[in-house]
């Protein structure tokens, strides 16, 4: 089973400031099937990158993916108020499809 | 638009059983897979299982294998999950998602009670 380890577990940030979420996988995942989801209080998850890299439809441009491999990371370039929320990654390379623990995102 | 809708949840003993359906629309069906996920109360996610497009392939987590089984009904545009022997710890709020679909649905609550 492959072990996901996000970090830092919360992240204190300003509005306008820019956040690094990463995700550490215990082996490599298969063809960079990895993606991020945001979760706000009360609500079902939304997809933001799959891929790795890949934008969901309608995912504005200011969230990022990059990474291979064991280490990916999550971009947000410039924070607004709604992007406030927990951050999950997940790998579907290899079942099972194993979610990391979560970075909480709160306003500093 | 692509949909996901959950239905199914309810309260229900340790030991009983419960079908959850996801009723997909917005999509050519038969094209994709679908995920079942859940959150226990105040946790994060969980993979629960996945079956392909075709319906051939299907993967469970180890916490639900020889418990639960995941189907598709192509005619009627609809995933289950059918769930036996169920415990207390199978309290969730269970979704369905397609990452390939970019979606997820808005849960149904199984609560495994006494």
């Amino acid at each position: 089973e492959i072990v996901l380890t996000q970090s830092p577990g919360t992240l204190s940030l300003s509005p306008g400031e820019r956040a690094t979420l990463s995700c550490r996988a215990s082996q490599s995942v298969s063809s960079n099937s990895l993606a991020w989801h945001q979760q706000k209080p009360g609500q079902a998850p939304r997809l933001l990158i799959y891929g790795a890299s890949s934008r969901a439809t309608g995912i504005p441009d200011r969230f990022s993916g990059t990474g291979s491999g064991t280490d990916f990371t999550l971009t947000i370039s410039r924070l607004e108020p709604e992007d406030f929320a927990v951050y999950y990654c997940q790998q579907y390379g290899s079942s099972p499809y194993t979610f990391g623990l979560g970075t909480k995102l709160e306003i500093k | 638009e692509v949909q996901l809708l959950e239905s199914g949840g309810d309260l229900v003993q340790p030991g009983g059983s419960l079908r959850l359906s996801c009723a997909a629309s917005g999509f050519t069906f038969s094209s994709y897979g679908i995920n079942w996920v859940r959150q226990s109360p105040g946790k994060g996610l969980e993979w629960v299982s996945v079956i392909s497009r075709s319906g051939d392939t299907t993967y469970y987590a180890d916490s639900v294998k020889g418990r639960f089984t995941i189907s598709r009904d192509n005619s009627r545009n609809t995933f289950h999950l059918q769930m036996n022997s169920l415990r207390a710890e199978d309290t969730a709020v269970y979704y369905c998602a397609g990452i390939a679909l970019g979606r997820w649905g808005q849960g149904t609550l199984v609560t495994v009670s006494s």
